[in-house]
């Protein structure tokens, strides 16, 4: 069974397009993460949710808007889609938010904006 | 600022030789440290950690040595093999907050068989 998950796998898409990722995970953890991979693949966080809250948001442009309807899911939207938002995004997940528990990563969605 | 650095960006090794894969770091109130793998289209993979108050830590064929006095993580890989070929990632975690982890900008160790 998969630890965490997203969907899609791949996402191409023309610029100032609107899309959604979105991300699962079933291992019972309550802290979720989105990262974005870019093509140097230096990994930086975007967010973080702890049981649906918002704990950390970074200097990310106010087009991406994630939303945990549940601590399972953390989904990613993006509005108005710039070619600079091409990239690899990453969610994932952790027991809790505070100690020092690994981080389990999904596989992945490639992003590529046109 | 905070930083997390590699020195080398691919790292070259024979397959059965041992390969060190080294980090430096700049946040003095950094308590944690991890080293992640990342395998060709996958998510970063968890090998090893260490918190600050220790200076070397083992794993299967894995060993992290972490040098505060100079701000040093390095990862030691025992027999590489090919399966080991991969970016690896050193990250940090400042004490007290959320865990924000900065992540390092990776090293590609590439195993030659």
């Amino acid at each position: 069974d998969t630890a965490v998950s997203q969907t899609p796998k791949y996402l191409v898409t023309q610029m100032g397009n609107d899309k959604s990722i979105k991300c699962e995970q079933n291992l019972g953890h309550d802290t979720m993460y989105w990262y974005k991979q870019d093509s140097k693949k230096f990994l930086k966080i975007m967010f973080s949710y702890n049981n649906k809250e918002l704990i950390i948001n970074e200097t990310v442009p106010n087009r991406f808007s994630p939303k945990s309807p549940d601590k399972a899911h953390l989904n990613l939207h993006i509005n108005s889609l710039e070619l600079g938002d091409s990239a690899v995004y990453f969610c994932a997940s952790s027991q809790d938010g505070t100690s020092a528990y690994e981080q389990y990563f999904g596989p992945g969605t490639r992003l590529t904006v046109t | 600022g905070e930083s997390v650095g590699l020195h080398l960006p691919t790292l070259s090794v024979q397959e059965g030789d041992n390969s060190i894969i080294n980090c430096a770091y700049s946040n003095s109130a950094s308590d944690y440290f991890i080293w992640y793998k990342q395998e060709s289209g996958k998510g970063p993979q968890f090998i090893i950690d260490i918190r600050s108050n220790m200076d070397k830590r083992q794993g299967q064929r894995v060993t992290v040595l972490l040098n505060k006095t100079v701000k040093h993580l390095s990862l030691q890989i025992a027999a590489t093999q090919p399966g080991d070929s991969a970016v690896y990632f050193c990250a940090e975690r400042r004490w007290g907050g959320y865990q924000k982890v900065t992540f390092g900008t990776g090293t590609k160790l590439q195993v030659i068989p």
